[in-house]
């Protein structure tokens, strides 16, 4: 069974702070790995990964795949009290047709 | 362009009611999936619609429905409600063809 696993589950830290979250999976013909911000309600998309080792960055924000490990990095650096979201790992998948596949997400608290 | 809409923003049913969600997807998106989010849960997949067809599936009961118009406007339906279906439910459009996928803010369902 398809699965994509986040860890942390939540993350508390100060502003300033540099965070690393994780995202794991086991999906059958993997396409591309997405992460999302959801601070409220609506998620909003932050990276598509779709090859190993070729890192995106926005900002502060950056992500990497390793496709041979089946994994990929979101990191924030110099955090600040606006990155306080939920943060979503999904996982699309195609065998004729597209799905994707969510974690649970890592809640993430930045104190001022 | 306008984003993803969902209506109603809220709503408060009662055990055994039955209850329709909408979707208005981006103009020009033909695929429009669904998903449900309970804290812990992450986002579980419902179905996905394309150009009017169910493309795909995921693991919900037949209470749980769903069709799509010839505009690309999706509804969803949920008929004998039970306090577990208690949910954010999150509307989301594509193109389709394995892109990014863009959420609307979501409908907040409370059964009593």
């Amino acid at each position: 069974e398809d699965k994509v696993v986040q860890s942390p589950l939540s993350l508390v830290v100060h502003e300033g702070d540099t965070v690393t979250l994780n995202c794991s999976y086991e999906v059958t013909n993997f396409r591309s790995l997405l992460w999302y911000k959801q601070e409220k309600k609506a998620p909003t998309f932050l990276f598509m990964l779709t090859s190993s080792g070729i890192e995106k960055k926005s900002g502060r924000l950056s992500s990497i795949l390793d496709k041979k490990e089946l994994f990929s990095i979101l990191n924030i650096t110099a955090t600040q009290t606006g990155d306080s979201a939920v943060y979503l790992c999904a996982v699309e998948a195609t065998s004729g047709t597209y799905k994707y596949i969510f974690g649970t997400g890592t809640r993430l608290k930045v104190l001022a | 362009k306008a984003g993803v809409t969902q209506t109603p923003r809220y709503l408060i049913k009662t055990r055994g009611q039955q209850v329709t969600l909408s979707c208005s997807p981006i103009s020009g998106h033909r695929s429009v999936s669904w998903y449900q989010q309970t804290p812990g849960q992450g986002l579980q997949f419902l179905f996905e619609y394309f150009s009017e067809t169910q493309r795909n599936k995921g693991n919900f009961p037949g209470r749980f429905s769903g069709r799509q118009f010839s505009n690309s406007r999706s509804e969803m339906n949920v008929s004998t409600l039970e306090l577990g279906d208690s949910a954010l439910y999150l509307c989301a459009s594509s193109t389709g063809g394995g892109e990014k996928l863009f959420f609307g803010s979501g409908t907040q369902l409370s059964v009593l």
